[in-house]
Formats: structure tokens, C-alpha cells, sequence
């Protein structure tokens, strides 16, 4: 599949703080999508992202689809316990073809 | 939102065994599954695009032969890690894409976690 390069791979952050994410490719995606993944579960969907420029929110969250269409960014807002978990971000190269591609992912760690 | 099961949720098999994974799509049909392995701390990668009526089509470097894939109806695809070996226990998750507001997403099953002794 196609190369998603995510970063930070990992954060330890405070209770309160704001998270902020991002992945690039070197690839043209036409969706960017953002996933949770808990220990021993399957991924969950956050937020997807289907226009260049788009900037959508779902609660603290918030993510951008990048203008050349190559990035996205995922912010978290005043963070708490429960956002402890595996960020993932994965995109679509074309509408009507639903294989992704994933990042390497973000560990977010929350100290109370 | 639709909903995608995955049975067993875990299993353990001898090496040299072999091991049946089912996906179904709970409230929605599915033409196209997908299936992905995940192996510790490490990111989802796609093994092979399951489709009902046809042959499965596999990622570059995944055996067709060692993994064999059924979509045997528009909510059930099946995943068979034959003749398993320790380096097959991974996390074994599907996914399936279905309607949700005005775009299709993918739904993710909870996965199934194989442990070949």
C-alpha cells in the first residue's frame, strides 16, 4: 500500500493539554480518514475528511484535509483519561475503492 | 452507525492446524470485505480485498494459499489461516464499507486475536 509517514509516534501529555498530530504521503489521497484504536479492539472512525481544505471537528476533535491533498492534521483539545490510546491516520486514493492505507500510528498517553 | 462482528475473538491452535475467521455485517450487505493484520505496536496492514462471487484479490506479498478467503454471502466473509505456524499469531481485524449520512466509511470488526503455539 502506499507510504503514510504519522508523527509523533508517541506523547506523553497532562490532563488539559492539547494533542496535535499529523501524517503526510507522498501520494494524492481523495479521502483522509482518522481512527482510535483501544488495546484488543478494532479501529474507530473520528472524523473523515473528503475536500482539500476541509476543516471538520467532532467534539475536542478537530482535523484538517491538507490543501495539496498529501496531508492532514488531527488536533485534540484540553485532553483527558479516556483519550489514551492509538491514533491512526489512513487515506483512500480513489472514491469508488475502499482499500486504505494506514499510518504507523500515535500512542497518546494522559498523565492525571 | 453499521456494525461489523468478528468470530472468535480469540483462539488459540497448535502449529500446523488450521483456523477459521468469520466477518459478517450485522445490519448492512457487503459486496467488498477487507482484511487486515496487525501484528504488536505495530500499524493495520491490508492482506488481501474480499469479494462475494468472485475470487479474493492479495496484497503483494501475502499467500493466497495460506490464507484463503470465502465472501460466501452479502454479510459473511470468511478467513482461513491454514497450517498456521507461531509467525501467523498477529491480530486479525476486517472491515466492511457501508452507508453513513452521505458518504460510505469503513466499519472495523473488533478483531481476533491468533496465537499459534
Amino acid at each position: 500500500g502506499q507510504q503514510l509517514n504519522q508523527s509523533p509516534q508517541s506523547m506523553f501529555i497532562q490532563e488539559g493539554e492539547d494533542v496535535s498530530m499529523n501524517c503526510t504521503s507522498s501520494s494524492i489521497f481523495n479521502t483522509w480518514l482518522w481512527y482510535k484504536q483501544d488495546p484488543g479492539e478494532g479501529p474507530v472512525l473520528l472524523i473523515a475528511l473528503y475536500k482539500a481544505g476541509e476543516l471538520t471537528s467532532n467534539g475536542r476533535l478537530t482535523a484538517q484535509f491538507g490543501i495539496t491533498r498529501k496531508d492532514s492534521f488531527l488536533n485534540i483539545s484540553a485532553s483527558i483519561p479516556s483519550d489514551v490510546g492509538i491514533y491512526f491516520c489512513a487515506g483512500q486514493l480513489r472514491s469508488n475503492d475502499y482499500k486504505l492505507s494506514f499510518g504507523a500510528g500515535t500512542t497518546v498517553t494522559v498523565r492525571a | 452507525g453499521a456494525v461489523v462482528s468478528q468470530h472468535p475473538s480469540r483462539v488459540i491452535c497448535k502449529s500446523g492446524t488450521s483456523v477459521k475467521i468469520e466477518c459478517r455485517s450485522l445490519d448492512f450487505q457487503a459486496t467488498t470485505m477487507f482484511w487486515y493484520r496487525q501484528f504488536p505496536k505495530q500499524s493495520l496492514m491490508l492482506m488481501a480485498t474480499s469479494n462475494e462471487g468472485s475470487k479474493a484479490t492479495y496484497e503483494q506479498g501475502v499467500e493466497k494459499d495460506k490464507f484463503l478467503i470465502n465472501h460466501a454471502s452479502l454479510t459473511l466473509s470468511t478467513l482461513t489461516v491454514t497450517s498456521a505456524h507461531p509467525e501467523d499469531s498477529s491480530f486479525y481485524i476486517c472491515s466492511a464499507p457501508g452507508l453513513a449520512g452521505l458518504y460510505n466509511e469503513q466499519f472495523f470488526g473488533p478483531g481476533t486475536r491468533l496465537t499459534v503455539l
